[in-house]
């Protein structure tokens, strides 16, 4: 079975443009969380979708978007890109999601560097 | 509020030594209390979690956990530490629900030959 998948790898950017991640659960998997890291401030989560549906946010800017596509699949766009959004984005997945019970299920992320 | 807590950025461990990474927690209700570790340029692998029962865990690679109630405190331990266990270890609670977790600040582990 195929783990998570986050494309591209890396990314660089400069200041004020926007960028889309990309994240392809496991096989059967429907829920799809993304969490920012960065060394000063760790890990951080930023949303969290179940059947195409946001079902909880972080306190991320509106700048930090998100979507899911019927097939779980998910992408999370920052627009206005600033140097504090230089980090690793982290995508996992899990079955349902609901109850906390389950582990995540983490990609390998995507190492984005604004110039 | 659901939070943990690792004190130590850092531990140091030689290789066929024990090891402890400290992990504490502030959760209401039953905690839900989970391990990751993360390699070089890797996402986080789930290691071991604690969801009720025995307050022994154990979990991948040979590592444990204890839950302890009365400390609040749910340390990953392992009998002999080997090299490939260097990495970047985190504590973990699910704030609320669908998925949303809390991360402690992570530990680093080093295990010298």
């Amino acid at each position: 079975k195929a783990g998570v998948t986050q494309t591209p790898r890396y990314l660089i950017k400069t200041r004020g443009q926007q960028v889309t991640l990309s994240c392809s659960p496991i096989s059967g998997h429907r829920s799809v969380s993304w969490y920012q890291q960065t060394p000063g401030q760790g890990l951080q989560f930023l949303f969290e979708y179940f059947s195409e549906t946001q079902r909880n946010k972080g306190n991320f800017p509106g700048r930090f978007s998100g979507r899911q596509f019927s097939n779980s699949r998910s992408e999370m766009n920052v627009s206005t890109l600033e140097l504090g959004d230089s980090a690793l984005y982290l995508c996992a997945s899990s079955l349902e999601g609901i109850s906390g019970y389950e582990k995540l299920f983490f990609g390998s992320g995507t190492q984005l560097s604004v110039l | 509020a659901q939070s943990v807590a690792q004190p130590e950025d850092q531990v140091n461990v030689a290789e066929g030594n024990p090891l402890t990474v400290k992990c504490t927690y502030s959760v209401s209700g039953n905690p839900y209390l989970f391990w990751y570790v993360q390699y070089p340029n890797r996402g986080l692998q789930f290691l071991l979690k604690y969801i009720t029962g025995d307050n022994l865990v154990k979990g991948s690679y040979g590592f444990e956990a204890e839950f302890n109630k009365s400390q609040t405190s749910f340390h990953l331990k392992k009998p002999s530490a080997l090299v490939s266990d260097s990495a970047l270890y985190f504590c973990a609670a699910p704030r609320y629900n669908f998925n949303k977790f809390y991360f402690g600040s992570g530990t680093k582990l080093n295990v010298k030959p």
